[in-house]
């Protein structure tokens, strides 16, 4: 049981390329989410899944897409990196939709000159 | 936009010091989170409280949640090198509606606990 995994864990991209950030977990959860974190601003919410087939806007989802492939994978795609989006960028699951309890993977650090 | 104010953001002490770290808003949470993160991982759940004026313990940690719900607070006593690591206040609404359990999280407070 590996519970939430992430690829790469780490990248470094010119202005303008784009990739595509992988997640995918193993405990049969229905919510998955996309952070991104920086220094002295805590967690903030780019996408969310809340089930599989559907796919929703956070706090800061410019610049970014998403794609909920099946129950367990949840992707993250920058189309144009800019250097704005360099960040550690953590893929969440949660289980029960009584509970606010998330599970998170080990982040993906993204530089991009 | 709810915001969740958390202070200190840095804080260095001695080993066996106590301290606290305290989450504000003005907005009214469902539930509050207490996550600890240390470098290169995820952030691990620690607790999570629900009811007003809820106090829970966790050997050496122990967390509250304002009678209002608006705030939280995290007493260490005798502090460790090992709860060395950046801790992490969320406040979530209404799971089970429309919001789907999105968290807000605090700014995070990097403690260091010197040997």
């Amino acid at each position: 049981n590996a519970g939430v995994t992430q690829t790469p864990k780490f990248q470094v991209l010119k202005t303008g390329q784009s990739m595509t950030l992988q997640c995918a977990q193993d405990m049969n959860h229905n919510s998955m989410y996309w952070y991104r974190q920086d220094p002295g601003m805590g967690l903030r919410l780019i996408y969310y899944s809340a089930s599989e087939g559907t796919t929703d806007k956070g706090e800061v989802p410019n610049g970014y897409n998403v794609s909920r492939l099946n129950k367990r994978e949840f992707s993250l795609r920058l189309e144009s990196a800019a250097p704005s989006q360099t960040s550690v960028y953590f893929c969440a699951s949660r289980l029960d939709p009584r509970s606010y309890e998330q599970y998170f993977g080990p982040g993906t650090r993204l530089t991009v000159t | 936009t709810q915001l969740l104010e958390q202070s200190p953001q840095f804080l260095s002490i001695q080993e066996g010091e106590n301290l606290t770290v305290y989450c504000n808003s003005s907005s009214v949470f469902s539930s509050l989170q207490w996550y600890r993160q240390e470098p290169g991982e995820g952030p691990v759940l620690l607790v999570t409280v629900v009811t007003g004026g809820e106090v829970k313990k966790l050997k050496r940690l122990t967390f509250q949640f304002g009678d209002a719900r608006k705030d939280s607070s995290l007493h260490i006593t005798a502090a460790q090198p090992g709860d060395t690591g950046l801790y992490l206040c969320a406040g979530g609404t209404n799971a089970g509606g429309t919001s789907y359990g999105k968290l807000t999280f605090g700014q995070g407070t990097i403690l260091t606990v010197h040997p």
